[in-house]
């Protein structure tokens, strides 16, 4: 199946700092990627839909200035949580479709002290 | 408005018996569904798929039922192995493809050796 990675695996930050979370697909071409967010326990929330070449879809409740996506290329796309708060602590998933299935990264657990 | 349940939390299964995991749905547009399978920490593995054409779609060990009426889908695995002990996450889309996909609460599977 369709590989696709995540980078960091884990970050630690500090309050009110940025932090960059990049999501590849590694053996295939991308148009569309898709950002994630679960909480301990809860089902994986969709927080934005990333277009290549164009702006992310936002959906309901997320911040688009806190959360910047750049779809900049067929094979990556990058999560920047600016300004991070202990609230933003989550794990992150990101996922790419091919085929009409979508597959996922390993996500990355942000704790933001 | 949780759109996809699962309504059964966990589950416990005997190695080698049968393991059948539930997901209801409420929205009528919803026409693609996806099972995937999670571990902590990491995220979902794609396992199966099924189209509203279709009631019934299998792969090896997994088959996936669709009732269209009843908005009800169900996953069985068998024989169920140690393996097979991970978090179970129905997912559903109103197309194929770069859709969003909407996930349920999951269900934590066990298998009793």
């Amino acid at each position: 199946g369709a590989v696709v990675s995540q980078h960091p695996s884990r970050v630690i930050c500090k309050s009110g700092t940025s932090v960059k979370i990049e999501c590849r697909s590694l053996d295939f071409q991308a148009t569309t990627m898709f950002w994630y967010r679960q909480f301990p326990k809860q089902s994986l929330m969709l927080m934005a839909t990333s277009n290549e070449g164009s702006k992310a879809t936002y959906e309901q409740g997320v911040e688009k200035d806190k959360f910047l996506i750049n779809h900049a290329s067929l094979t990556l796309s990058t999560l920047t949580v600016t300004s991070a708060h202990p609230e933003d602590s989550s794990f992150y998933i990101c996922s790419a479709s091919q085929s009409d299935t979508q597959y996922f990264g390993p996500g990355t657990r942000l704790t933001v002290l | 408005d949780q759109q996809v349940k699962q309504n059964s939390p966990s589950l416990s299964v005997q190695e080698g018996r049968i393991s059948i995991l539930n997901c209801d749905y409420t929205n009528s547009m919803f026409d693609y569904f996806l099972w995937y399978k999670k571990y902590p920490a990491e995220g979902p593995t794609f396992l199966i798929s099924i189209s509203s054409i279709k009631d019934k779609n299998e792969d090896g060990r997994f088959t996936v039922f669709l009732n269209k009426s009843a908005k009800h889908l169900s996953l069985h695995i068998v024989p169920s192995q140690p393996g097979d002990s991970a978090v179970y996450f129905c997912a559903a889309s109103a197309s194929f493809g770069n859709e969003k996909l909407t996930f349920g609460t999951g269900t934590r599977l066990t298998i009793i050796p």
